[in-house]
């Protein structure tokens, strides 16, 4: 069955420093979403991704944050300027009907 | 977005049938409810969708009444392996993103 996948799995880095996290959606999906979960807390929504342009995003995607699908197969969320306070966990999905979940990037800012 | 309402948690024995109600009172005429699993750490997993009536799977069960302003995930006699929170949202099938609340931890015990 094909799976969402994503890229690092951990990734460190320190206050201020631009990140860049990797999906692989699934092939024939036409819908990309991002979403996060910090620890303890609920899985919330940051952006979702239609016909190569974001279609919605939420109040925490602010300009430090960007999308991008730069081939067919990968889809980016690139994080300018890291804070504390995006440590989380990271999930890709995509979709053409229900969604599915990658397995998540845990970002740990120092 | 419909609103949804679950327990916070619910605890269970190995071999039982686990009943999770949700609530969603302003569900729309478009809506579909769909049910998530999440284990520590991991992305949240699709379990099963519905629009009205009841609909069955390999993993489980979802009854929805005909007024759809409930649901029940009917978890047939569920192992340790299924302890997880469980998502209930509401939303358009395709698309749309998805508005997570705190969901229901589920704690099945031997």
């Amino acid at each position: 069955e094909p799976e969402v996948t994503q890229t690092p799995s951990h990734q460190v880095t320190q206050m201020g420093q631009e990140v860049i996290l990797r999906c692989v959606p699934i092939s024939n999906h036409l819908y990309f979403y991002w979403y996060r979960q910090i620890l303890g807390q609920k899985v919330e929504f940051l952006v979702s991704f239609y016909n190569n342009e974001i279609s919605e995003k939420s109040e925490i995607f602010d300009d430090q944050f960007s999308v991008e699908r730069p081939d067919g197969s990968n889809f980016t969320l690139k994080i300018r300027s890291t804070k504390l306070e995006d440590s989380a966990m990271y999930f890709c999905a995509s979709g053409v009907g229900g969604t599915n979940f990658g397995p998540g990037t845990r970002l740990t800012v120092t | 977005l419909a609103k949804t309402t679950q327990p916070i948690s619910m605890d269970s024995y190995e071999g039982q049938e686990v009943n999770i109600t949700c609530s969603h009172n302003n569900i729309a005429t478009n809506d579909y409810i769909t049910w998530y699993q999440q284990f520590p750490s991991q992305g949240p997993r699709f379990i099963i969708q519905g629009y009205k009536t009841k609909v069955t799977n390999e993993v489980a069960s979802l009854f929805i009444p005909a007024d759809r302003k409930s649901s029940t995930l009917s978890l047939p006699r569920v192992s340790l392996s299924d302890t997880a929170v469980y998502y209930c949202l509401v939303g358009v099938n395709q698309g749309g993103k998805l508005i997570f609340g705190q969901g229901t931890e589920l704690s099945v015990k031997p």
